[in-house]
């Protein structure tokens, strides 16, 4: 899988939107972009995905660049309960062998009351 | 969305014990299920994918004779801990692939403390 680079750790304030973003300049044309967040001592837990078209689901907003070479997950916003670890990962389905995920570091939100 | 539970949630046991996690797709059949592990402060690191009716297969630097894995059915994947260690103390994390696009889904998780 195609690696990704985050910020190691964002701040938002409740109730306001925030912007985590996500650089992938070697994404290959069938990786799609996938967000998952993890709650403390939780398991991960999907969030969106997205291939070429930006995409909204009930959970966020996902901005995908022209060049796919990056993306922003958007919570547009934001509430205690999504103080996270948001990790960003590609993955081609289409690839068998590359059906397991492979996590980063992830970017840490704290979400201030 | 998908059901992906895991039994038991917490577990302490004592060194030199062996330790059984299970990991359950409640609600679809999945071939595939994989296994993570998560120390303090740190991302969750792929231990071994487990396959349905097969031999599972180990990242590299795992030992498989540590971290039994049996996948005898559809719904269930286990994973064993044998002679369990303080180093092995960690949060052990399943995932279920379901359907033909094959969206993975986590369990909540077993924290593992071995004294």
């Amino acid at each position: 899988d195609a690696k990704t680079t985050q910020p190691n750790s964002m701040e938002s304030n409740e109730e306001e939107p925030v912007h985590l973003p996500c650089n992938h300049s070697t994404i290959s044309g069938t990786d799609y972009i996938h967000w998952y967040r993890q709650l403390p001592s939780q398991g991960p837990e999907y969030v969106i995905h997205g291939l070429t078209s930006n995409v909204n689901n009930r959970m966020a907003s996902l901005a995908i660049a022209e060049d796919r070479k990056s993306s922003t997950l958007i919570l547009h916003r934001a509430t205690l309960r999504d103080a996270a670890v948001y990790y960003c990962i590609l993955r081609d389905p289409r690839n068998q062998g590359a059906q397991k995920l492979v996590f980063g570091q992830g970017t840490r939100l704290t979400i201030n009351p | 969305g998908a059901v992906v539970s895991q039994h038991p949630s917490w577990v302490i046991c004592k060194s030199g014990t062996s330790v059984k996690i299970e990991c359950r797709s409640l609600d679809f059949q999945a071939t595939t299920m994989f296994w993570y592990r998560q120390f303090p402060k740190q991302s969750l690191m792929l231990m071994a994918t487990s396959n349905e009716g097969s031999k599972a297969t180990y990242e590299q630097g795992v030992e498989k004779d540590k971290f039994l894995i049996n996948h005898a059915s559809l719904t269930l994947s286990t994973l064993t801990v044998t002679s369990a260690h303080p180093e092995d103390s960690s949060f052990y994390i399943c995932s279920a692939l379901r359907g033909s696009y094959n969206e993975q889904f986590f369990g909540p998780g077993t924290r593992l403390t071995v004294l």
